[in-house]
């Protein structure tokens, strides 16, 4: 059971428009939400979080929302650059006690074309 | 320069094969995570470590082994029990051995694993 979910595998965005990513989820003990960037044979990096207190959260050109009715929380990025071309997948956190046992999307590749 | 190292980049398991990961992390952080990408997949956990000498089970533990003897490494062991081993694998850690949920995660660079 998939309990948080990028259902566009890819997003194609010229340079300078805004790229909006989305990612839903399952599971309302869900608390803290976040987004990593991918380069191809690269780990992740941590590129922007929220917490389920919040709205928005915002970060030079990344902007994530939250929208905890629906479940459902998606990043912009404006503008697009080339440089930001990569697999970006959600990640969902609950307390479990002592660990962080992140729950992944399937990830959501964007290509910003010049 | 602090980071997870993962060696090696690429490796190539025969049928039967036992075969291991390497992690290694010179952050000074209390837990590693070991975490199986597939394609078209969401990173998986397979198992992870808070301290030195334990471990726990992920959600897709069987058919791996790890071990925690020192707190920089954090080796995985593909087993020949692991039927479909062929996915890029993620270390991964975190500062803290008991984190918030507001913890992320630092990765290595990944190992790419493929069954001849």
């Amino acid at each position: 059971d998939q309990q948080v979910k990028q259902n566009s595998p890819s997003l194609s965005v010229q340079e300078g428009r805004i790229s909006i990513l989305n990612c839903d989820y399952t599971n309302s003990m869900f608390d803290y939400f976040l987004w990593y960037k991918k380069y191809p044979a690269e780990g992740p990096t941590f590129l922007i979080s929220i917490s389920s207190i919040k709205d928005k959260n915002e970060d030079g050109r990344f902007t994530v929302f939250l929208n905890k009715s629906a479940k459902h929380l998606s990043l912009h990025i404006v503008p697009s650059q080339p440089g930001d071309s990569a697999v970006y997948f959600c990640a969902a956190s609950a307390k479990t006690g002592t660990a962080s046992k992140l729950t992944f999307g399937t990830g959501t590749r964007l290509q910003v074309t010049l | 320069d602090g980071g997870i190292t993962q060696s090696p980049k690429y490796l190539f398991r025969k049928e039967g094969q036992n075969v291991t990961l390497s992690c290694e992390q010179n952050l000074n952080h209390d837990a590693m995570y070991w975490y199986r990408q597939d394609p078209g997949q969401g990173l998986r956990l397979i198992y992870y470590s808070q301290i030195v000498n334990d471990f726990q089970k992920g959600d897709i533990a069987e058919g791996y082994s790890v071990s925690r003897e020192k707190k920089e490494s954090f080796p995985l062991t593909v087993t020949s029990a692991q039927k479909n081993p062929t996915a890029f694998y993620l270390c991964a850690s975190t500062p803290r051995r008991t984190v918030t949920t507001n913890e992320k995660l630092f990765f290595g660079s990944g190992t790419q694993l493929s069954v001849l």
